[in-house]
């Protein structure tokens, strides 16, 4: 299976810190996206870092990519109580299409 | 923005009979995805269509399901003889193209009693 896995599977952060959720995943990759999921609703989708790219960045997000290690971190920085939610990353083959990991699960402490 | 819709937002149904859920795509998006999220569990893909017809399916996508782009907007999942395992959240997405990032639709709840 090619999913990725997330790692913690649970965060919990006060406001104003950064946090920190990791990716890893088995097989070679076009893509990886990461997305966000408040409990219960749709997939809103936060950044998307191609095979050749190594960090990417959009306001408060940070994410990493290392194909060599197969691994991705989504990095949040300072965390507002907003952010709680489930963090996934899904990775994209030849396929096209997403292979989502089992999340992280954020909670910002006001 | 554009968005993806879905219709309905919820669904409860008996077991063995058919549903259909509906999406409206992004106007300019060309890949479709139909992906199903079992309460607690992760999303798993079910299906892709492009140039209308099926580009990839998973085993979960076996002969009870099926896809259909009847106008130039909607994109329907169906499915002919609902069982109890089939209660999940199912989401549309869509894609500019097939590399690219894919934009999901709410969601439709469905349980199957």
């Amino acid at each position: 299976s090619q999913q990725g896995e997330e790692d913690p599977q649970a965060l919990s952060i006060q406001e104003g810190e950064n946090a920190t959720m990791n990716c890893s995943y088995k097989t070679s990759i076009n893509n990886l996206q990461w997305y966000r999921q408040n409990s219960g609703r749709g997939l809103v989708h936060l950044i998307l870092i191609r095979s050749n790219e190594r960090e990417k960045h959009s306001g408060r997000l940070r994410v990493t990519l290392d194909t060599s290690k197969k691994s991705s971190s989504l990095l949040i920085t300072a965390s507002r109580a907003a952010d709680t939610a489930s963090y996934f990353c899904a990775t994209v083959s030849g396929a096209n299409n997403l292979f989502f990991g089992t999340g992280t699960r954020l909670t910002v402490i006001p | 923005e554009p968005e993806v819709t879905q219709t309905p937002s919820h669904q409860v149904t008996q077991m063995g009979q058919e549903v259909i859920l509906r999406c409206v795509p992004i106007s300019n998006h060309l890949y479709f995805y139909w992906y199903r999220q079992i309460l607690g569990q992760k999303v798993e893909f079910l299906v892709s269509f492009y140039n209308n017809e099926i580009s990839e399916k998973s085993e979960i996508f076996d002969d009870q399901f099926s896809v259909e782009r009847p106008d130039g907007s909607n994109f329907t999942l169906k499915i002919r003889s609902t069982k109890l395992e089939d209660s999940a959240m199912y989401f549309c997405a869509s894609a500019t193209r097939g590399t690219e990032t894919q934009y999901f639709g709410p969601g439709t709840r469905l349980l199957v009693l």
